[in-house]
């Protein structure tokens, strides 16, 4: 069966501070994943999404970068975080129209 | 036009009630069409895919009206446990890898 990894679960960081998530899927090859984010109260905003290694589409401007090293490994990353990165970060995985998401990371940049 | 459309609520309702939610989507192309739920800080979860014939399950009904462009999704006999946000999914052959999801109806059944 298939399963997503994202970590940590929750993360308070300092203001100019650099950010790392990782997302890993287990049990499929190829999938489409997807990193977005979730203002508290709010809808989902897609920030990232890959449909191979090294291919990501980027849908909104921001201090925030993503890359795919791996078939199944998706990393979010910024060199300095600002206090408007604060958010629930949410890694995906899709196939067929099915998304799976993982637990997501709070981030609280302080 | 937002691609995918849906009245963020909060609809609240007693228990037992029959509530539907309707979400209109702009991309005549698109091909699949879902309902999700999300929990408060949780991740969303599928809760059921939609299907032009309709589809049910137990007390959830899902209709795609593609004429229209909307999708709807009813729950009869509202439980204190479906208290939550609904978002529905467009996907279709193009950008943003495929997926479109709505912005959320937010539910809330009360005792």
């Amino acid at each position: 069966s298939q399963t997503i990894h994202q970590w940590p679960a929750t993360l308070v960081q300092p203001v100019g501070s650099p950010l790392s998530l990782e997302c890993t899927v287990e049990g499929t090859s190829n999938p489409n994943l997807y990193w977005y984010r979730q203002a508290a109260g709010r809808g989902l905003q897609l920030l990232f999404y890959s449909v191979g290694i090294g291919q990501i589409s980027s849908e909104v401007p921001q201090n925030l970068s993503a890359s795919r090293p791996q078939d199944r490994q998706f990393i979010l990353s910024s060199k300095k975080l600002l206090l408007s990165d604060s958010g629930f970060y949410l890694c995906a995985w899709s196939r067929g129209g099915f998304a799976f998401f993982g637990q997501g990371t709070r981030l609280t940049v302080v | 036009r937002k691609e995918v459309e849906q009245d963020p609520g909060p609809f609240n309702v007693p228990e037992g009630a029959t509530v539907a939610f309707n979400c209109t989507y702009s991309n005549s192309a698109s091909q699949s069409f879902f309902w999700y739920r999300q929990d408060c800080r949780k991740e969303p979860k599928l809760l059921m895919s939609v299907y032009s014939s309709g589809n049910e399950d137990g007390r959830f009904t899902a209709q795609l009206n593609r004429a229209s462009q909307y999708i709807s999704l009813l729950i009869r006999d509202s439980k204190l446990s479906d208290s939550a946000t609904y978002l529905c999914v467009v996907t279709y052959g193009g950008s943003q890898g495929n997926l479109i999801f709505g912005k959320g109806t937010k539910l809330s059944v009360k005792p």
